[in-house]
């Protein structure tokens, strides 16, 4: 079974860090660029980072450069985010997700990835005081 | 930036009933445009890429349609285990990734 399970949530004072990890299984990991999506109490989603199959290539939106790095270890299967300097607006329930479809292009040779197809349960993160 | 905008923002329907999502984007996307289901507690789920491909395992009483700027989401015949948030979703500025406010499908 496709799976991707998160853990790593917690409640961390404004300022502070956390570690976020998604372990994968039933597909071949490395095969797969990776994202993290948050989801704030009550409201929609948000697109958070994502990282190349190697690693070699990561992505943020703008709120989160340079407080967040996203991270991965093929070897053991493993998706991670490491979150500093946490603001009360970083309060959510944070999934990470498997990324599909796009289009190749052929003057770059790149491949982009459009959709997420596979996504964990998601683990909640709370920055209060 | 691209914005997706859903309407309505709530839809109150009753089983067996037609079910159509609008989402408009502010500017043309192609056709690089995903649905997303959600239930409470739950996690997305693809129910469309590239506007009008069905997601592995999705019923056929979903279908997509559209390109350039306006897309649409139809269900239809509801069943009970339809009623959600339903979100649309954009990436033609890769790595940039937008979704609409959603669309809370509610049982009449």
């Amino acid at each position: 079974e496709v799976q991707l399970v998160e853990s790593g949530g917690g409640l961390v004072q404004p300022g502070g860090s956390l570690r976020l990890s998604c372990a994968a299984s039933g597909f071949t990991f490395s095969s797969y660029w990776m994202s993290w999506v948050r989801q704030a109490p009550g409201k929609g989603l948000e697109w958070v980072a994502n990282i190349k199959q190697d690693g070699s290539e990561k992505y943020y939106v703008d709120s989160v450069k340079g407080r967040f790095t996203i991270s991965r270890d093929n070897a053991k299967i493993s998706l991670s985010l490491q979150m500093n300097s946490l603001r009360a607006e970083d309060t959510a329930v944070y999934y990470c997700a498997r990324e599909m479809g796009g289009h190749y292009d052929i003057l770059t040779g790149h491949y982009y990835y459009y959709y997420m197809d596979v996504w964990g349960k998601g683990t909640t993160v709370t920055v209060s005081s | 930036e691209i914005v997706l905008t859903q309407s309505p923002a709530t839809l109150s329907l009753s089983p067996g009933e037609r079910a159509t999502l609008s989402c408009r984007a502010s500017q043309s996307i192609s056709n690089y445009l995903a649905w997303y289901q959600q239930k409470p507690g739950q996690a997305p789920r693809l129910l469309i890429y590239d506007a009008s491909n069905r997601a592995t395992g999705i019923p056929a009483r979903f279908s997509g349609s559209g390109s350039g700027t306006d897309f649409t989401l139809t269900i239809s015949s509801l069943e009970p285990e339809d009623f959600a948030v339903y979100y649309c979703q954009q990436r033609s500025n890769w790595p940039s990734i937008t979704f609409g406010q959603g669309t809370r499908l509610e049982i009449k």
